[in-house]
């Protein structure tokens, strides 16, 4: 059973378009991370959320930390073939940095 | 420079075998971790060490065991290797050793694993 669950699994859309991701958990996390993996690489960190409510703006990419620091969403405005990749939320406890990952977002931009 | 390195990039093997991968970071970081990422994309911790602590997820059988000569390596030991022990393992480092969860951790390449 995932502690966190992201939504939707895949996606496919046309360049332009504008997409949301869904990361939702049952628990309270004390900062929420998402990280961007291409194939054959690990992944790499985009943003750290850790206030509830908080939203954060990365050029085309805006992150949003539910009031109640259980979930999150990553919506992308305008979104370009270079944005596909595989899309992880990753939540932490504080304790020993260990952090805990959704099933990741696998999105595919077209030209 | 690479930040997190791993070696090998594959590494193909038999059952029952004993084999161990190998991570180094130049970041200057205080704590290392183990990733196993499935055939699903799924990515699960599997160890969180720093010279202090060493953090184990209790799922992980103890036929995996994390080993780090100093702070700059962990290298990751797997005995008795088993079929579904294969997928794409990931060592990463972070800078704190208080154990932040906000800290930014650094991913290696990964390493893929194939056990036939």
């Amino acid at each position: 059973t995932q502690l966190l669950e992201q939504s939707p699994q895949f996606l496919s859309i046309q360049e332009g378009e504008n997409l949301t991701v869904y990361c939702n958990s049952s628990s309270v996390f004390s900062s929420l991370q998402w990280y961007r993996q291409e194939p054959g690489e690990g992944p790499v960190l985009l943003v750290t959320v850790v206030t509830g409510g908080e939203v954060k703006k990365l050029k085309r990419l805006t992150f949003q930390f539910g009031d109640a620091r259980k979930d999150s969403s990553l919506h992308i405005t305008a979104a370009q073939p270079g944005d596909t990749g595989l899309y992880l939320c990753a939540g932490g406890y504080n304790a020993g940095n260990m952090l805990t990952f959704g099933g990741g977002t696998r999105l595919m931009v077209k030209p | 420079d690479t930040a997190v390195s791993q070696t090998p990039k594959y590494l193909v093997t038999q059952m029952g075998n004993d084999k161990s991968i190998k991570c180094e970071q130049n970041l200057g970081h205080d704590t290392m971790y183990w990733y196993k990422q499935d055939s699903k994309k799924f990515l699960k911790i599997m160890f969180s060490y720093n010279n202090k602590e060493l953090i184990i997820n209790e799922t992980v059988p103890n036929r995996f065991s994390p080993k780090s000569p100093d702070k700059a390596h962990l290298n990751l030991h797997i005995n008795s290797l088993e079929l579904g022990d294969s997928a794409v393992y990931f060592c990463a480092s972070s800078k704190g050793l208080a154990g932040q969860s906000t800290d930014t951790q650094y991913f290696g390449p990964g390493t893929r694993l194939t056990v036939l």
